[in-house]
């Protein structure tokens, strides 16, 4: 069936370190992918999206490359700030499901100090 | 900014109790979901819901789990005899009409504790 595996937390940073946090996946067909970012106290927010091959989501400075011939979406921020601080979740929706099912990865935590 | 939002944010139980969990999904929205994670696991699909009925469900929604939409509003998951195994934070999402690429918004969550 459909996984995702996404690296182990928690990952410390200091302030205006560069970020990466691993994501692959298992699936059939062409999934979309998406993170999604728990701040503390929050529900799930999405933070970016890709749904085909090369195409690369960005917001608020994070980045992420859907990469079919590695089967990954690594989340990557170039300078992270204290506010980035939280809880980061890999995400997948198969191709053929319309009705919003996704397969999380375990998240990864993201601890940021000044 | 519309959100969605549950209550209650952090409820114990004993085992062998029935448990409502509530949900308000953002006004527009028409296809709602459950999700749960047990502590330390992923978060796990358990239920889709859309025209007033389940559109899909895991293995773990079994015949102790129901959805309901009583209202216009409210989105609700009744657990009907709460086990030690059902203690996790349980999410709630809503997604508006034809966004079939999986952008759900989720409410903050709701703590279930069952002793």
């Amino acid at each position: 069936g459909d996984s995702v595996t996404q690296m182990e937390g928690p990952v410390t940073l200091s302030e205006e370190a560069f970020l990466t946090i691993n994501c692959t996946y298992t699936a059939t067909g062409y999934p979309s992918l998406f993170w999604y970012v728990q701040y503390p106290g929050e529900g799930l927010q999405l933070l970016l999206k890709a749904t085909k091959a090369d195409d690369k989501g960005s917001n608020k400075g994070f980045e992420a490359t859907y990469r079919k011939e590695t089967t990954s979406f690594h989340l990557e921020k170039g300078s992270v700030q204290v506010s980035d601080s939280a809880v980061y979740f890999c995400a997948l929706s198969p191709t053929t499901d319309s009705w919003g099912k996704l397969q999380f990865g375990a998240g990864t935590q993201v601890v940021v100090t000044p | 900014e519309p959100e969605v939002t549950q209550t209650p944010s952090h409820q114990v139980t004993q085992m062998g109790q029935e448990v409502i969990l509530r949900c308000v999904p953002i006004s527009n929205h028409l296809y709602f979901y459950w999700y749960r994670q047990i502590l330390g696991q992923k978060v796990e699909f358990l239920v889709s819901f859309y025209n007033n009925e389940i559109s899909e469900k895991s293995e773990i929604f079994d015949d102790q789990f129901s959805v309901e939409r009583p209202d216009g509003s409210n989105f609700t998951l009744k657990i009907r005899s709460t086990k030690l195994e059902d203690s996790a934070m349980y999410f709630c999402a809503s997604k508006v009409v034809g966004a079939n690429t999986g952008e759900l918004f989720f409410g903050e969550g709701s703590r279930l504790t069952v002793l």
